[in-house]
């Protein structure tokens, strides 16, 4: 299993461009999530699912949207990226019952 | 609402010393905690987590953690550091009861190991 893979690792945007983050997972798990980590403030949560075709807002989802067309996919999209936005972002996903999560390996993004 | 305080930012243990590294959390209801540890460059790791019983719980990597209700604490121990160890470590509790759909992070305690 590759567990939750993250593309791509890197990238550099300029202000105003849009971009698509791709988490993926293998492990059929219901639940999927998008966090951000900037320094000195921990993981916060910008969107999750809790099954295909459902999302919910996190606790810092302004600028962004998601979709989850298919169970194993979970799209971060940037519509109109800020310099606010450079971070890392990270994936995650879990099963409905177990309440463990499963990091991918992370996107650091630049915006520029 | 829920929320985690891990007080210390940095903390710097000598090889072979012990560790520990403190969690202090906020929840109405009996709280899911879990405890990660980040490497440079890398994702988050489960190193172990607490649901319910035994209140002394045991991880990966030689860590333990232990949860006192009355404290709202989940401090997370180990007996002897590792240079290995150096890494980010993360307290978490599960927010929103039973059946709980997200965590809620600490802001983080890097570790440093000096030789």
């Amino acid at each position: 299993n590759a567990g939750v893979t993250q593309t791509p690792k890197f990238r550099v945007l300029k202000t105003g461009q849009s971009m698509t983050l791709l988490c993926a997972q293998d492990m059929n798990h219901e639940y999927m999530y998008w966090y951000r980590q900037d320094p000195g403030m921990g993981l916060r949560l910008i969107h999750y699912s809790v099954g295909e075709g459902t999302t919910a807002k996190g606790e810092v989802p302004d600028g962004y949207n998601v979709s989850r067309l298919k169970k194993q996919n979970f799209l971060l999209g940037l519509e109109s990226a800020a310099p606010s936005q450079t971070s890392v972002y990270f994936c995650a996903s879990r099963t409905g019952t177990r309440y463990t999560q499963y990091f991918g390996p992370g996107t650091r993004l630049t915006v520029l | 609402a829920q929320s985690v305080t891990q007080p210390d930012i940095h903390i710097t243990v000598s090889e072979g010393a012990s560790l520990e590294l403190r969690c202090n959390y906020s929840y109405g209801a009996t709280p899911y905690l879990f405890w990660y540890v980040q490497s440079p460059g890398q994702g988050l790791q489960l190193l172990l987590k607490y649901f319910s019983g035994d209140t002394l719980v045991q991880g990966i990597k030689g860590f333990e953690a232990e949860f006192k209700r009355s404290q709202s604490s989940f401090n997370l121990r180990k007996p002897s550091v590792h240079w290995s160890d150096a890494a980010e470590y993360f307290c978490a509790v599960g927010a929103g009861g039973t059946g709980f759909q997200k965590l809620v992070f600490g802001t983080g305690t890097r570790l440093l190991v000096s030789p």
